[in-house]
Formats: C-alpha cells, sequence, structure tokens
C-alpha cells in the first residue's frame, strides 16, 4: 500500500505529558499537510509543509505544537504539555505541488 | 466563523435514488473546492474537485455543481448506493489547485436506505 500512514493509530496519554506523532506521505508528493479534527466538526488546518520547508501555521498551533520535516519526507507533529482540549483526531495529509489531498488514517489522542 | 457551511448534519435516501447534499461558502476568494467521504475510524476520502472557472464537474456517479452568485456547491450522487453512507465533507481552498491547507465544513452523515 502506497497511501499516506500514520502512527500510532490511537494515543492515551496524561495530561501535561509530550506526544509525538509521525506521519509517512506518499513518496512522490512534496506538500505535507497536519489537521486536527474534535467531534462533530470537519478536519482543521493546522500547518504545511513543501518539502522540508514550513510554509504555513494556523492560529490553531500554538506554541505548544511544533512540526518538523527533516529531509522533505515524513513528518513529526509534537505536542507539548498536552491539555484535555488536546484530545482529537490528527490527519496527515499530502499532494503534489496542486491537486487534491490525499489523507492517512489519523492519529486519535486521548488526554485524560 | 465558518467559512464553509453544511447545514444539513444528516440526509436519508433512498438506495436508487439521488442524493443531493449542499454547501455554502461566504469566502469570495476560495477559488477550489472539494468534496470528501468520510467512513468511521478512517482519513477522509478524496471524491471529486471543481475550479471556480467551472460550474460542473462530473465523475461517474458523482456531480459537483457551482454557482459562484449564490456562493453555494452542491455534490449530487446517482443512484444512490448502500456504500454512500458515509460523512460527506465540502472543502475549499483560496491557492487555485487546492495546494494549500483546506477550509472544512462541518459534514452532512448521508444514510442510505435499503
Amino acid at each position: 500500500d502506497t497511501g499516506v500512514s500514520q502512527d500510532p493509530r490511537h494515543k492515551i496519554t496524561k495530561r501535561g505529558q509530550n506526544v509525538t506523532f509521525r506521519c509517512d506521505p506518499i513518496s512522490e508528493h512534496n506538500r505535507l499537510y497536519w489537521y486536527r479534527q474534535t467531534l462533530g466538526q470537519g478536519p482543521e488546518f493546522l500547518t504545511y509543509f513543501q518539502n522540508e520547508a514550513q510554509l504555513e501555521k494556523s492560529r490553531l498551533l500554538s506554541d505548544r505544537f511544533s512540526a518538523e520535516r527533516p529531509k522533505g519526507s515524513f513528518s513529526t507533529l509534537e505536542i507539548q504539555r498536552t491539555e484535555q482540549g488536546d484530545s482529537a483526531m490528527y490527519l496527515c495529509a499530502s499532494s503534489a505541488l496542486a491537486g487534491e489531498q490525499f489523507f492517512g488514517p489519523g492519529t486519535r489522542l486521548t488526554v485524560l | 466563523d465558518q467559512q464553509v457551511k453544511q447545514n444539513s448534519p444528516s440526509l436519508s435516501v433512498q438506495e436508487g435514488r439521488i442524493s443531493i447534499l449542499n454547501c455554502d461558502y461566504t469566502n469570495s476568494m476560495f477559488d477550489y473546492f472539494l468534496w470528501y467521504k468520510k467512513y468511521p475510524a478512517e482519513g477522509p476520502t478524496f471524491l471529486i474537485s471543481i475550479s471556480s472557472i467551472k460550474d460542473k464537474n462530473e465523475d461517474g456517479r458523482f456531480t459537483v455543481f457551482l454557482n459562484k452568485s449564490a456562493k453555494h456547491l452542491s455534490l449530487h450522487i446517482v443512484p444512490s448506493q448502500p456504500g454512500d453512507s458515509a460523512v460527506y465533507f465540502c472543502a475549499a481552498s483560496n491557492s487555485g489547485g487546492g495546494a494549500d491547507g483546506l477550509t472544512f465544513g462541518k459534514g452532512t452523515h448521508l444514510i442510505i436506505q435499503p
């Protein structure tokens, strides 16, 4: 399968802990996106990369959130000092320079 | 302030009939629109898209119509099949081609009844 993959699929953590998620995009795609989805809402854009450069960050991305894409391949999203409000599905997507975005299965985060 | 609105949280349609899902937007800078389908515990799957220079795009059973003056688009599925039961999201972009972050609506849960 050559689609977008995300790891882990589920993460349960205690408030105040740090968590890190990984996304592996479709190999020939230059752009990689992170979204967050909460219950009853559509996905909300967080940030995106073109190759290794982070080009845009949403105001939803507080200073506790950091994303990286070293070497323009996989990406990581880290949340420091997690809060209960961070509980959500975190979705990764990738695309060619222009075109539809292909989503991974998501990582469901639960903060206790 | 929602820029993309899907005002019907759910829609029930009989198998074989036409399903029409609606979406309204407020940002006149949006120039590329997409529909995604989502099953539980999976990521959204791309269905069909349309550029603002067109008013219709068709792909098999799926057709998207865009009315720019009304800032409205709709997705038609005909004939509806049981496997079409899912949550459908409308999304928009103002980057030309959907290359930047997308703005999504809240989704419409489509239920196809046998």
